[in-house]
C-alpha cells in the first residue's frame, strides 16, 4: 500500500528566505507526483506535476524535484513571501496493484512567511 | 480556462438527512474522482468513475452512493447523515490517462449538526 509522507509537518520562516519542503512515498510504481497548495478551508490549487520519467519541474519560484527510485521529491521555494502561507500537499498518482490510478496524499507541510 | 466545478460551496444538514453533491468536470476529461478531507487531514479516496462506469472504490460508507451521468457530470449522495461526515468533499476530474495529473474543483463543505 503506497504510502506518503511529508517532512517537517510545519514551517515558519522569515520572507524573503529560501526553503525546501520533503516528500517521500514507499512505492516507486508511480506515474506522477502532484504538489498542491491549499488554502485554510479552500481547493486544491496544482503547483507542479512531475511525470515518473522527468526529475524536476519549475513554475516561477517554485522548483520540484523527483527521485523516483529512492521515492523522494522536493519542492523548493525560493525568495519566500508572506502570499505563500499555506498548507503544501504532495500527492502521487499510484500505478500499479490495487491503487492504480489513484491519488495518495501526504499529510501536508503548514507554512507560514511572516512579512 | 474552465475548471472543476463543485455545488454547493457550503452546505449544513442534520444528522440522519440526506444531501447530494455535484460536480461538472472539466470538458473532455472523462474520469471523475470524489475525495473526503477531514478537519486537519489529507484527502481520502471515496470513489471514481470513467465514462460513466464506475472505475473505483475507496474507503466508501454505505451510506454514500455515487454516479455518472450522460454529460460526464457526476453526483455523489449521502443519506443518514452523521456528525463524522462533516468534512470538505473534492471531487477532481482528468482524462483517463492517470499520467496528465489531476484538477481539483474547490470542494463542498459539508456540516453535519
Amino acid at each position: 500500500k503506497q504510502e506518503v509522507t511529508q517532512i517537517p509537518a510545519a514551517l515558519s520562516v522569515p520572507e524573503g528566505e529560501n526553503l525546501v519542503l520533503n516528500c517521500s512515498f514507499t512505492d516507486s510504481a508511480i506515474y506522477n507526483l502532484q504538489w498542491f497548495r491549499q488554502d485554510p478551508g479552500k481547493g486544491l490549487t496544482s503547483l507542479l506535476l512531475i511525470q515518473s520519467s522527468q526529475r524536476e519541474q519549475t513554475s516561477g519560484r517554485l522548483n520540484a524535484s523527483l527521485d523516483k527510485s529512492s521515492g523522494r521529491s522536493t519542492l523548493y521555494i525560493a525568495a519566500s513571501q508572506p502570499g505563500d502561507s499555506a498548507t503544501y500537499l504532495c500527492a502521487v498518482v499510484n500505478a500499479g496493484g490495487t491503487s492504480y490510478g489513484k491519488l495518495t496524499f501526504g499529510q501536508g507541510t503548514i507554512l507560514t512567511v511572516h512579512p | 480556462a474552465a475548471g472543476v466545478i463543485q455545488s454547493p460551496r457550503h452546505l449544513i444538514k442534520e444528522k440522519r438527512e440526506t444531501a447530494t453533491l455535484k460536480c461538472y468536470p472539466i470538458p473532455r476529461h472523462d474520469t471523475v474522482y470524489w475525495y473526503q478531507q477531514g478537519p486537519g487531514q489529507d484527502p481520502q479516496f471515496l470513489i471514481s468513475f470513467y465514462e460513466k462506469m464506475q472505475s473505483d472504490k475507496g474507503s466508501i460508507p454505505d451510506r454514500f452512493s455515487a454516479q455518472q451521468f450522460s454529460d460526464y457530470h457526476s453526483e455523489l449522495n449521502m443519506s443518514s447523515l452523521e456528525l463524522g461526515d462533516s468534512a470538505l468533499y473534492f471531487c477532481a476530474s482528468s482524462t483517463g490517462t492517470p499520467g496528465y495529473g489531476y484538477t481539483f474543483g474547490s470542494g463542498t463543505r459539508l456540516t453535519v449538526v
